[in-house]
């Protein structure tokens, strides 16, 4: 069975502080993929970024970077310079690779995230 | 782009009526996934169809069915509708290749109350 942990529930920053959103999973497959997806207020699922369990090279894109280590089965992000439209729940997602079936994305429990002013 | 296409994406049922949730994927994706949103929670999986066929089955009740059509939208119907099926249910499509699946893109989800 797969599992995403994300162990922060709710984290509060001051405009332009950098922050970081911690993800541990759990599987047993040894081809995965890896996400994570933003949910602003207005309830949309917004696609950040896709991981392959072979890929650990970490990446940047603009003010978003995320860093993938299979040694501790961790894949957190981390935003630059926050700014206040970054204030939404952000969700960690895994899903195992499947010949046959789709794959399915299991959800950590999010991490809400609030930009103050 | 196109993005995935759910209707409606506000309904208000009465316990035990029935409800029908509509979604249409991206052009050329032939997967399609549904999801149910509780309040507070994250995402959980209800099942998935892969060229029209089921392709892999989650939490979903048994008052619950859908399938894909010829023109790959989807339909969740909902029956015996109670107060726990309130909720934000997603649709999402992913385009596969080799076995294996894509990123998933998200429809704007369907905000059901049942009262």
């Amino acid at each position: 069975a797969q599992k995403v942990t994300q162990a922060q529930t709710e984290i509060s920053v001051v405009e332009k502080e950098d922050v970081t959103l911690d993800c541990v999973y759990e599987t047993r497959d040894t081809t995965y993929y890896l996400f994570w997806y933003k949910q602003p207020p207005s309830g949309e699922l917004v696609f950040l970024i896709r991981r392959n369990s072979f890929d650990e090279q970490n990446e940047i894109s603009g003010r978003y970077s995320w860093n993938f280590q299979k040694s501790t089965s961790s894949f957190n992000f981390t935003i630059t310079a926050s700014q206040v439209v970054d204030s939404a729940v952000y969700f960690c997602a895994l899903s195992e690779a499947r010949e046959t079936s789709g794959s399915r994305l299991t959800f950590g429990e999010g991490t809400q995230l609030t930009v103050n002013p | 782009a196109a993005g995935v296409i759910q209707s409606p994406r506000h309904l208000i049922k009465e316990k035990r009526e029935t409800a029908t949730l509509k979604c249409y994927p991206i052009p050329r994706h032939d997967t399609v996934y549904w999801y149910q949103q509780g309040p507070g929670q994250d995402p959980q999986f209800l099942i998935s169809f892969y060229e029209k066929m089921q392709s892999d089955k989650g939490s979903i009740p048994d008052r619950f069915s859908a399938q894909q059509f010829s023109d790959y939208h989807s339909e969740l119907n909902m029956s015996s509708l109670e107060l726990g099926d309130s909720a934000l249910y997603f649709c999402a499509s992913s385009s596969r290749s080799w076995g294996v699946s894509y990123e998933q893109y998200f429809g704007p989800g369907t905000r059901l109350t049942v009262t």
